[in-house]
């Protein structure tokens, strides 16, 4: 059974800096692109970073540019997200996904989220 | 403001059809497959539609994804209550080179 479970997710202020961590276990992890999507209050969802499977290539939307690195160490098994430079507007509750294959967007799983509060 | 355009609301009554659509352009649904996600507050999301037409194992085919051009459509059949949720539509934007969804469909079932 594919399970991701994320982690890392609290209150921090502004200017702060956080690492969320996505264990995953079912799956050839190394294989597979991994992404983060985060969903701000009463907001629609949104697409945060990616990196691919095969060659660890990574790719962001451009409000996170610069402030967010997408990392994973196959050997355990688990995709971070190094978050610096935080911002109010960085409130949301952060996913982790799988990807069918290949950086895509077809998430065919999804963890249940961890938290991130930005505010002074 | 996102890529995609979603209306913001849909409705219908038990048993009825209906039909969210997604509209997008050429350097997005133009070029690239689109997905489709249900998401209930609180859960996590699920993929109903991948490659446009194409439904994972484990959802029921009342889910139907089309794609003509630069727009996208899903299609539920025979709503049930437990269909209301926020629907996403998504694709590869190569402009931006990067992911984007579409602002998402609250669905009422009436």
């Amino acid at each position: 059974e594919v399970q991701l479970l994320e982690s890392g997710g609290r209150s921090v202020q502004p200017g702060g800096s956080l690492r969320l961590s996505c264990a995953a276990s079912g799956f050839t992890f190394r294989d597979y692109a991994m992404s983060w999507v985060r969903l701000a209050p009463g907001k629609a969802l949104e697409w945060v970073s990616a990196i691919s499977g095969l060659d660890s290539s990574t790719y962001y939307r451009d409000s996170v540019k610069g402030r967010f690195t997408i990392s994973r160490d196959d050997s355990k098994n688990t995709v971070y997200l190094h978050m610096n430079s935080l911002r109010v507007d960085d409130t949301a509750v952060y996913y982790c996904a799988k990807d069918l294959l290949a950086v895509a967007g077809r998430f065919d799983y999804w963890g249940h989220g961890t938290l991130v509060t930005v505010s002074s | 403001q996102s890529v995609l355009t979603q209306p913001p609301s849909a409705s219908a009554t038990p048993g009825q059809r209906v039909t969210i659509s997604c509209s997008g352009s050429s350097s997005n649904l133009g070029i690239n497959t689109v997905s489709w996600y249900q998401h209930l507050p609180g859960a996590a999301p699920k993929l109903l539609v991948y490659s446009n037409i194409l439904r994972p194992s484990g959802v029921p085919d009342r889910f139907f994804g089309s794609k003509s051009g630069t727009s996208a459509s899903l299609a539920i059949t025979g709503l049930q209550s437990d269909d209301e949720a926020d629907y996403y539509c998504a694709t590869w934007d190569d402009s931006l080179n990067g992911l984007v969804f579409g602002g998402g469909t609250k669905l009422t079932v009436l």
